[in-house]
């Protein structure tokens, strides 16, 4: 069975630093396209970052040079490095499995909230 | 940037109603890459709909997407109490790109 376990979330001064994990099982991380979208409180979907298999990753504009993804294929693992954090970037946080090249997410996990607050 | 746009915001219908929700994009989307999600209040969303009219698995047949071009339409024939929820059109594009619509909400009348 599919299973994907977002962790890591919590509340952050701005400024501030972050690492989410997305525990992945059922399924082999480096063999898929992984994405994180994420949910702002009341809002809709805002896709914000995929690692591609060959390890090739691309981030969202509002995103881009701040947050960082990577995986771990020993732990079978997503991640997003979040820096430089925003209250704009308060939400939840969703791991999602893309069906290849499709743009396609037939998996996700249950979100993990991030609150950028002082 | 492919933008969609998703009408009416809000629908108000009653169990065993058909509802028809769309989607519109900016220029023209690849039906290959067009989905349809629901998302209830407190969960991830799920995949219902994927390349603009095939239904993803254990999706009942209730649900059916159409469309090509810059307008898609995903239908639920006869509504469910568990089928009102909000549901969220999405492209993906060159770049990439993945843009999701703004919602609609589907609520009991």
């Amino acid at each position: 069975e599919v299973q994907l376990v977002e962790s890591g979330g919590g509340l952050v001064q701005p400024g501030g630093s972050l690492r989410l994990s997305c525990a992945a099982s059922g399924f082999t991380v480096s063999y898929n396209y992984l994405s994180w979208v994420r949910q702002a409180p009341g809002k809709g979907l805002e896709w914000v970052s995929v690692i591609y298999t060959g390890g090739d990753t691309y981030y969202a504009d509002s995103v881009k040079g701040r947050f960082t993804i990577s995986r771990d294929n020993s732990k079978n693992t997503l991640y997003l490095q979040m820096n430089s954090l925003r209250g704009e970037d308060t939400a939840v946080y969703y791991c999602a499995r893309e069906i290849a090249a499709t743009g396609t997410f037939d998996y996700w996990g249950q979100g993990t909230l991030v609150t950028v607050s002082s | 940037e492919i933008v969609l746009t998703q009408s009416p915001g809000t629908l108000s219908l009653s169990p065993g109603e058909r509802a028809t929700l769309s989607c519109r994009a900016s220029q023209s989307v690849s039906s290959s890459y067009l989905a349809w999600y629901q998302q209830k209040s407190g969960q991830a969303p799920r995949l219902l709909i994927y390349g603009a009219s095939s239904r993803a698995t254990g999706i009942p047949d209730r649900f059916s997407g159409s469309g090509s071009g810059t307008d898609f339409a995903l239908t639920i024939s006869r509504l469910e109490p568990e089928d009102f929820a909000v549901y969220y059109c999405q492209q993906y594009g060159s770049s990439p790109s993945y843009t999701f619509g703004q919602g609609t909400k589907l609520e009991i009348k």
